[in-house]
Order: structure tokens, then C-alpha cells, then sequence
């Protein structure tokens, strides 16, 4: 069975803090690595990793796969209020015509003026 | 930015009673997904589409529940007899073959 493990499940900054969120995963057929903000619906596409895709950055935001050890962070550097969410974790495997995800519990960020 | 729709937003029904969930996908996508996050808990896969037929389904999609394409536009998720434990908030995704997923906005379904 595919799992997606996260750390912290809470954490709590000031704003200007540099965070990093932590993602660890066991998956067969491993496709890819995704990051969504959660803030209050659906998840929002933050970053996709690949095998020829490891390292991903967006503004203050980026995120490293490291394949060999089965983990990903994601590192947000000058937090503001904004980025209040929870962080969602999951792994795509590629059974097929199918590409399911596996999702972490994900990160609850709180970033305090 | 192309979008996915799901409507309703919110749906309250009582228990024993079916509901459809709809969904329009994007329009070039050709894998379509039902996912649903129980208030606290994490977002779990319920089913895969393709090629108009399911490809995979978690043990949580029972017989209580189909899912249709029906006009080549909209992607639906029925639940025949709801349980107070079917309140959630469901999502439709797509994705089309790349490795990228969109979500839609969500129906949060109560069961009263």
C-alpha cells in the first residue's frame, strides 16, 4: 500500500520565518512528487517533481525529490500571512492508464503577523 | 487558466437518500479522478476514469457508488443510499496524461 508521510502536522512562525515541510513516501511505480496549498477548498498545484525534474523553486517557494531516500521538502523562505495553509503532500504512481495519488495528512502552516 | 467545475458547492441530504455529485472537467483532459476529504482527515482517492470506464477504485468506492460521463462534458459521482459517514467534502480532478492534476473546487455533501 502507497503512503505519504508529513512533518510537522503543525507548525507555527512568524512572519519573515523560513520554513521547511517535510514529505517522506513508500510507492510502487513511483511517477512523481506533487505540492498543493490547501486553504479553505480544493488543493492549489504548488510544484510537480520527476525523476528528471528534482528540484522546483517559485518565488520564495521550491522544493527538492531526493529519490534515493524517499523524501521531499518543500522550503518557504519570508513567510508571509498569505501563506497560512495546509501543505499537502502526494505521490502519483502510474499504474497504467492511471495516475492515482496517494495524499499525506498534510502540514497545517500558520504564519503570525 | 483552464478550470474544473463542480457543482453543487454544498449539498445537505438526509440519510437513505441518492445524491449526484457533477463535475466538468477540462476540456481536453482524458483522465478523470473523485477524491474526498472527511472533515480533519486526509484526502483519499476514490476513483479513477478512462476511456469512459472506471480504471481503478479504492475500497471505499462500494456499490453505493457509480460514477458516469454521460455527455462527453460532465463527469458525475452518484451515491445511491447516503450514510451519515458519506459527509465530506468530495473533489473531481483531471489530468491530461501529463503528470499535472487539477482539482476542482469541491462539494462539501452533509448527510443528515
Amino acid at each position: 500500500e502507497d503512503k505519504v508521510v508529513q512533518s510537522p502536522l503543525s507548525l507555527v512562525v512568524h512572519e519573515g520565518d523560513t520554513v521547511t515541510l517535510n514529505c517522506s513516501y513508500e510507492v510502487t511505480n513511483f511517477r512523481s512528487l506533487l505540492w498543493y496549498k490547501q486553504e479553505k477548498k480544493a488543493p492549489t498545484f504548488l510544484f510537480m517533481l520527476t525523476s528528471s525534474g528534482i528540484e522546483k523553486k517559485s518565488g520564495r517557494l521550491s522544493s527538492i525529490l531526493d529519490k534515493k531516500e524517499l523524501f521531499s521538502i518543500l522550503n518557504i523562505t519570508a513567510t508571509q500571512t498569505g501563506d497560512s495553509a495546509v501543505y499537502l503532500c502526494a505521490v502519483a504512481n502510474s499504474g497504467g492508464s492511471n495516475y492515482k495519488l496517494t495524499f499525506g495528512k498534510g502540514t497545517l502552516l500558520t504564519v503570525n503577523p | 487558466e483552464p478550470e474544473v467545475t463542480q457543482t453543487p458547492s454544498h449539498q445537505v441530504t438526509q440519510m437513505g437518500q441518492e445524491v449526484i455529485l457533477r463535475c466538468v472537467p477540462i476540456s481536453n483532459h482524458l483522465y478523470f479522478y473523485w477524491y474526498r476529504q472527511i472533515l480533519g482527515q486526509k484526502v483519499e482517492f476514490l476513483v479513477s476514469f478512462y476511456n469512459n470506464e472506471i480504471s481503478e477504485k479504492s475500497e471505499i468506492f462500494d456499490d453505493q457508488f457509480s460514477v458516469e460521463r454521460p455527455d462527453g462534458s460532465n463527469f458525475t459521482l452518484k451515491i445511491r443510499s447516503t450514510k451519515l459517514e458519506d459527509s465530506a467534502m468530495y473533489f473531481c480532478a483531471s489530468n491530461d496524461d501529463s503528470y499535472g492534476y487539477t482539482f476542482g473546487s469541491g462539494t462539501r455533501l452533509t448527510v443528515v
